[in-house]
């Protein structure tokens, strides 16, 4: 049972360029997440979709785009790439109907990103 | 909107002593509340969450959480921890209404010693 996978687990940049973080999920769960982790601040919401064909924007979206492909598969684009982008990437998945405060999240492994 | 806080950004504890993470939310009503763990190099792994009932829980690897309304507090506690504990611990809200997403502390780091 693979939950939530991740690709690339690492990937180096230049500024300027541009990549697609790639997650996918085979637990037929609804909603799914794309966090950033940052030393000294814990997780923070990048977008979310809470179901196929809809994405709302978190915390932190300003330079990244997501397409939610289909149901299991959940995309984060960095059009053009810049050293405050570096960061450890999570995608998340959760079961319920829609994104509720009840949700629990199954994590990937994470994808580390270094934008020189 | 929720917050979240995990005053401590390190604690370290020996061997087989006993553990408290404190975690302090801010919220209108009682939120949903929930830890995470998460080792080096690996995701998030959820340890235990509270939604309602006994303010008491237990979680997975002998961790447990009590919910005090009275201090908006969730802290987290293992009677005695091992080795393999070290890690970083998260604490999370929910809002218990409406479309809401999690908002997560900025977590404690967990280091055991011999």
């Amino acid at each position: 049972n693979a939950g939530v996978t991740q690709t690339p687990k690492f990937q180096v940049l230049k500024t300027g360029q541009s990549m697609t973080l790639q997650c996918a999920q085979d637990m037929n769960h609804n909603s799914m997440y794309w966090y950033r982790q940052d030393p000294g601040m814990g997780l923070r919401l990048i977008y979310y979709s809470a179901s196929e064909g809809t994405t709302d924007k978190g915390e932190v979206p300003n330079g990244y785009n997501v397409s939610r492909l289909n149901k299991r598969e959940f995309s984060l684009r960095l059009e053009s790439a810049a050293p405050s982008q570096t960061s450890v990437y999570f995608c998340a998945s959760s079961e319920g109907v829609t994104v509720s405060g009840a949700n629990v999240l199954t994590f990937g492994a994470g994808s580390r990103l270094t934008v020189l | 909107a929720q917050s979240v806080t995990q005053p401590d950004i390190h604690i370290t504890v020996s061997e087989g002593a006993s553990l408290e993470l404190r975690c302090n939310y801010s919220y209108g009503a009682t939120p949903y509340l929930f830890w995470y763990v998460q080792s080096p190099g690996q995701g998030l792994q959820l340890l235990l969450k509270y939604f309602s009932g006994d303010t008491l829980v237990q979680g997975i690897k002998g961790f447990e959480a009590e919910f005090k309304r009275s201090q908006s507090s969730f802290n987290l506690r293992k009677p005695s921890v091992h080795w393999s504990d070290a890690a970083e611990y998260f604490c999370a809200v929910g809002a218990n209404s409406g479309y809401s997403t999690l908002t997560f502390g900025k977590g404690t780091m967990l280091l055991v010693s011999p």
